[in-house]
């Protein structure tokens, strides 16, 4: 019963130092999101994969890059972090991106990255 | 472009009472969910209860029901019999009933429930 899960759950980085948070969900889901989660401002889409092998931007897409790795993964790449980019980091899936469906997008437990 | 308002940043309750949280939403589409999402302090989202657009009863979850009143884009979530594990912050989210699902959040109501 794993779901969605996220790798690091913490990590502190320098200014300009790049990495990579790491999603995968085992729900056989064809759509994944990437959202941050910033005080007051509920959580904004950054990235998301329709399915297999699609990217597309969301609200806030600048300084980050995605890669959807197979139907479970799809990961964040920030390449040259800055502080503005000090937040909760959310990755979900669902089972599809559109069509008439009631069904929710599960998330995982967050990563909480610090840039210094 | 839809938006989601929650007016309230912070609610409290007292244990075994009854609390309203409220959202209001602003869409030209007739065709839509709309979602509670629960995040207690441990981070996780998870979902409370959901409403399609298309149906006329409120959505019910044991404790927890909505006000969905359509035509004054109104979603609000009403908890029962409050209990100390309701504390947490409680999202609104808004998603197109068609297309690309993309949702849309509110930026939250921090719940406190008091012993």
């Amino acid at each position: 019963n794993a779901g969605v899960t996220q790798t690091p759950k913490f990590q502190v980085l320098k200014t300009g130092q790049s990495m990579t948070l790491q999603c995968a969900q085992d729900m056989n889901h064809n759509s994944m999101y990437w959202y941050r989660q910033d005080p007051g401002m509920g959580l904004r889409l950054i990235y998301y994969s329709a399915s297999e092998g699609t990217t597309d931007k969301g609200e806030v897409p600048n300084g980050y890059n995605v890669s959807r790795l197979n139907k479970r993964e799809f990961s964040l790449r920030l390449e040259s972090a800055a502080p503005s980019q000090t937040s909760v980091y959310f990755c979900a899936s669902s089972e599809s991106l559109g069509g008439r469906s009631n069904q929710p997008q599960h998330f995982g437990d967050g990563t909480r990255l610090s840039i210094l | 472009a839809q938006t989601v308002t929650q007016s309230q940043p912070e609610m409290s309750v007292q244990e075994a009472e009854t609390v309203t949280l409220s959202c209001t939403y602003d869409t030209s589409e007739s065709d839509y969910y709309l979602f509670w999402y629960k995040q207690p302090p441990s981070r996780q989202m998870i979902l409370v209860i959901r409403q399609e657009a298309y149906k006329q009863q409120n959505a019910t979850e044991n404790r927890f029901s909505v006000n969905f009143q359509k035509a004054a884009k109104s979603f609000s979530l009403k908890i029962s019999d409050s209990q100390l594990g309701d504390a947490a912050m409680y999202f609104c989210a808004y998603r197109s009933g068609g297309g690309y699902q993309k949702v849309t959040f509110g930026t939250g109501t921090k719940l406190q429930v008091i012993p």
